[in-house]
């Protein structure tokens, strides 16, 4: 079973910090998707991160895939409340087309 | 261009009843996933269909659920019976093909509650 450890779980951070979220496995994913997941809602996806050592930025946020492909951080610089929310970094397993998710990042920002 | 739509969005059955939860893929999206979260956990992988086939049901229970994806309408998942340990958020998410680069998109949940 390929799994996906977030961390850290839990974050408090006021407005302006910065933060970064990691994303571990100890195998190798062909991709790994991050999504934002706000209470009473379904996942929204992010980004997409497919080439070993890829970054990709999105306004604030920073996203970077391992050059192994097996972990993958989540950056966001001067983090605002609206960034609060559930964190999740997914893949696909070698076998099959579902996604296995990480545990996720529950993230408050404090105004 | 409409996303993943799913209904009820909220569901309250009494234990033994049947929940039947719907699911409407993005257009063009053949492929869908149904997926669980339960409190303070992650999601996790139930079924995944294509039209008229399932093709991986490894994540879902062997008794009280099924699920189907007809020719026409959306896609279902059925809970018979109903226990206290159902309750919990069901997502369901769709992609346009297959392989590990296909993003899926999800839908705003289902969530049921058992009595």
């Amino acid at each position: 079973t390929q799994l996906l450890e977030q961390s850290p779980q839990f974050l408090s951070i006021q407005e302006g910090e910065n933060l970064t979220v990691y994303c571990n496995s100890s195998s190798v994913f062909s991709s790994l998707q991050w999504y934002r997941q706000e209470p009473g809602e379904g996942p929204v996806l992010l980004v997409t991160v497919v080439t070993g050592g890829e970054v990709k930025k999105l306004k604030r946020l920073t996203f970077q895939f391992g050059d192994a492909r097996k972990d993958s951080s989540l950056h966001i610089t001067a983090a605002q409340p609206g960034d609060t929310g559930l964190y999740l970094c997914a893949g696909p397993p070698s076998a099959g087309n579902m996604l296995t998710f990480g545990g996720g990042t529950r993230l408050m920002v404090k105004p | 261009n409409a996303g993943v739509m799913q209904n009820p969005r909220h569901l309250v059955r009494r234990r033994g009843q049947e929940a039947r939860l719907r699911c409407s893929p993005m257009k063009g999206h053949s492929h869908v996933y149904w997926y669980r979260q339960l409190p303070e956990e992650g999601l996790k992988f139930m079924v995944y269909l294509q039209k008229e086939n399932i093709i991986d049901e490894s994540g879902m229970p062997k008794e009280r659920f099924s699920a189907e994806f007809p020719k026409e309408g959306p896609s279902i998942l059925r809970i018979q019976q109903v226990v206290r340990g159902d309750s919990a958020a069901y997502f369901c998410a769709s992609s346009l093909g297959t392989g590990g680069n296909n993003e899926q998109f999800f839908g705003p949940g289902t969530r049921l509650t058992v009595l």
